[in-house]
């Protein structure tokens, strides 16, 4: 299937930096991307979503000063976790789908973000 | 708003044995349902992908099933193996936005 690649794995900042995750699309074009939090032990929370070129959309409830999200181009998208704190240390995972309805979606890694 | 609910949240099972894992949404007007594996700390890995047009997918030992008038869908593992320890997500893709829906998963612990 197809590839996403999520980068860093794993980071450990000091409350109050800032922090980006990137996600990319190895090997299709993305318009889309989704950026999802996941507490331990409970699914996916969908953050928000990307589009290339444009703002992203964000869910209820999400700062969005706080999770800046910019998709420059159709193979990547990033999330910066501004101002960290530890409340903000969670899983983070990205997802694309190629532009077809219906595709199917494929995750990154996943980044675990601990604000210390 | 749609809403997915997987049954049971757990599971634990002897090599060997055959096994269904169950999904439920509440909106039947999905353009598909993906069945996932997490293993802990890892991202998501795509086992199964089942179009609203169609009523079953297969991979190997993996068998999913949808039923969307009555909003069900089942994943089937046949001849469970200690390698299928992990948490299984189904996810249902909806709406203009395309957003994708989560259930809760269920955590399989196949053992020796």
């Amino acid at each position: 299937g197809a590839v996403v690649s999520q980068h860093p794995s794993r980071v450990i900042c000091k409350s109050g930096t800032s922090v980006k995750i990137e996600c990319r699309s190895l090997d299709f074009q993305a318009t889309t991307m989704f950026w999802y939090r996941q507490f331990p032990k409970q699914s996916l929370m969908l953050m928000a979503t990307s589009n290339e070129g444009s703002k992203a959309t964000y869910e209820q409830g999400v700062e969005k000063d706080k999770f800046l999200i910019n998709h420059a181009s159709l193979t990547l998208s990033t999330l910066t976790v501004t101002s960290a704190h530890p409340e903000d240390s969670s899983f983070y995972i990205c997802s694309a789908r190629p532009r077809s309805i219906g595709a199917e979606a494929f995750f990154g890694q996943g980044t675990r973000l601990t604000v210390v | 708003k749609q809403e997915v609910t997987q049954i049971p949240a757990a599971l634990s099972v002897p090599e060997g044995e055959n096994l269904v894992l169950n999904c439920s949404f509440t909106d039947s007007a999905i353009y598909n349902l993906q069945w996932f594996r997490q293993d802990p700390g890892k991202g998501l890995t795509s086992l199964l992908l089942i179009q609203s047009s169609q009523r079953e997918q297969t991979s190997g030992r993996l068998n999913a099933s949808l039923d969307k008038s009555s909003g069900r869908s089942t994943l089937y593992i046949a001849a469970s193996q200690p390698g299928d320890s992990a948490t299984y997500l189904c996810a249902t893709l909806t709406g203009t936005a395309s957003k994708l829906t989560f259930g809760t998963g269920t955590r399989l612990q196949v053992t020796l």
